[in-house]
């Protein structure tokens, strides 16, 4: 069984221009989870989508939204983009539900990331 | 101040030595992840506690709930088990700390 997959795994763009990565969750995950690693430094959490909804938003701007589609496959956009957007993005999918208590499926798998570079 | 706190920053080991990572936390959380990082960024996930112990291998993960601190232990290192070791909690969300680079030398 495929785990998660992420595209592209390399970007370059330039600042000002806009970028949308995509993931596919593994199969039977409900919930897609993004987040954006800078060089050096841990994950921060961006959002969170169960059923085609968010339901988590970190502290990034506006410029970051996201959507999920009803195959749980999901996409993150970022508009405007700036040369502190430049870092690794990870999806992570886990068979989190909501209203059931904590348990193994708050088990995230992560896909391999995409590296995004602004010029 | 971080929510997830690590030490060290960095460790260099010789091969076959005992490892031990930590990870300090200031929220409430219903589990805590560790998280192995290769060059590259893949991430895979070691081990998810909510309390006790759990063992897989040569490694070892403890957390104690009270005091709000979990380590992570490789016995017989080896250098294969070079990369960055995260801890992460989950809270409301997931949140990390910035990663220990382990580097084991042959």
């Amino acid at each position: 069984d495929a785990g998660v997959t992420q595209s592209p795994t390399h970007l370059i763009k330039t600042r000002g221009q806009q970028v949308t990565l995509r993931c596919s969750p593994i199969s039977g995950h409900k919930s897609v989870s993004w987040y954006q690693q800078v060089l050096g430094q841990g994950p921060q959490f961006i959002f969170q989508y169960y059923e085609k909804e968010e339901r988590g938003r970190g502290n990034f701007p506006d410029r970051f939204s996201a959507r999920q589609f009803p195959n749980y496959s999901s996409e993150l956009n970022v508009n405007a983009l700036l040369l502190g957007d430049s870092a690794l993005y990870l999806c992570a999918s886990s068979s989190w539900e909501p209203d059931r208590a904590p348990g193994p499926y708050n088990e995230q798998f992560f896909g391999p990331g995409t590296r995004l570079t602004v010029l | 101040k971080n929510e997830v706190e690590q030490s060290p920053q960095n460790l260099t080991a010789q091969e076959g030595e005992f490892i031990t990572i930590n990870c300090s936390y200031s929220v409430g959380i219903s589990a805590l992840h560790w998280l192995q990082q290769h060059p590259g960024g893949g991430i895979v996930s070691l081990f998810m506690l909510s309390s006790g112990k759990k063992k897989h291998g040569r490694l070892i993960a403890t957390i104690n709930i009270q005091e709000k601190h979990s380590s992570l232990h490789i016995t017989a290192s080896h250098p294969r088990d070079s990369a960055v070791y995260i801890c992460a909690v989950t809270h409301n969300d997931m949140r990390f700390g910035a990663g220990t680079r382990l580097t084991v030398k042959p």
